[in-house]
């Protein structure tokens, strides 16, 4: 089955810093790479994705980049802010597949004011 | 549009206990994942539904957990009987398609005693 690693475990950063979160995987059909913040006490939200066609995608100051070669993708936050603490999860899945969706085992991001 | 509802948020029970969770997911989504997060862990999959089959279960422990949707729209999880080990938080998401973004319910969090 799919095998997903996300490092850092523990990220701290200054405000106003970049964050960059790592993450590979193993199973080369993986076409669908979802990252969610989860913060404290609440449900993982859905913050951005990218499919296997392109290889960056942007939403203001989240960004995320995918290396189908190296088989692996990677979360880069701009800009910190302390509302951006949380645990971040990395996954990957077939889309429309009958495999089952691989989390990485997460990523504490704290951000100092 | 409303979110994934789940219930109870909080259970506690004694091991050998049994307990059942409900998850109602947004309206229209064909697929529903049950998710087992251990604290400092990432969701784990336990069993994945399109409308009233089951797509994958591989890592449900079938000695214990259950899980039904028998509607295709509703679901239940149970476990009989609960070990110490079964503490977490189950987390119910949907998403329209199979291994697509998934939507989050707040969880319910079982501590075992």
């Amino acid at each position: 089955g799919e095998n997903v690693e996300q490092h850092p475990s523990t990220l701290s950063v200054q405000e106003g810093d970049s964050a960059v979160i790592k993450c590979t995987y193993s199973d080369s059909a993986s076409n669908y790479f979802p990252w969610y913040k989860q913060e404290l006490g609440k449900r993982p939200q859905l913050i951005i994705d990218i499919r296997s066609n392109v290889g960056e995608k942007k939403d203001q100051r989240i960004a995320v980049t995918l290396n189908k070669t190296a088989k692996h993708f990677s979360l880069h936050i701009t800009e910190t802010q302390p509302e951006d603490s949380a645990v971040y999860f990395c996954a990957a899945s077939k889309e429309g597949g009958s495999y089952i969706p691989t989390f990485g085992r997460g990523t504490s991001l704290i951000v100092h004011p | 549009e409303a979110g994934v509802a789940q219930s109870p948020r909080y259970k506690i029970i004694e091991k050998r206990q049994s307990v059942a969770f409900w998850c109602n997911p947004i309206s229209g989504h064909a697929t529903l994942y049950w998710y087992q997060q251990i604290l400092g862990q990432g969701p784990k999959l336990l069993i994945q539904f399109q409308n009233n089959g089951v797509v994958d279960d591989s890592q449900l422990p079938k000695d214990r957990f259950s899980a039904e949707r028998l509607k295709g729209v509703d679901s239940t999880l149970k476990i009989q009987p609960a070990k110490l080990e079964d503490s977490a938080v189950y987390l119910c998401a949907s998403s329209p398609m199979l291994n697509t973004e998934a939507f989050f319910g707040q969880g319910t969090r079982l501590t075992v005693v």
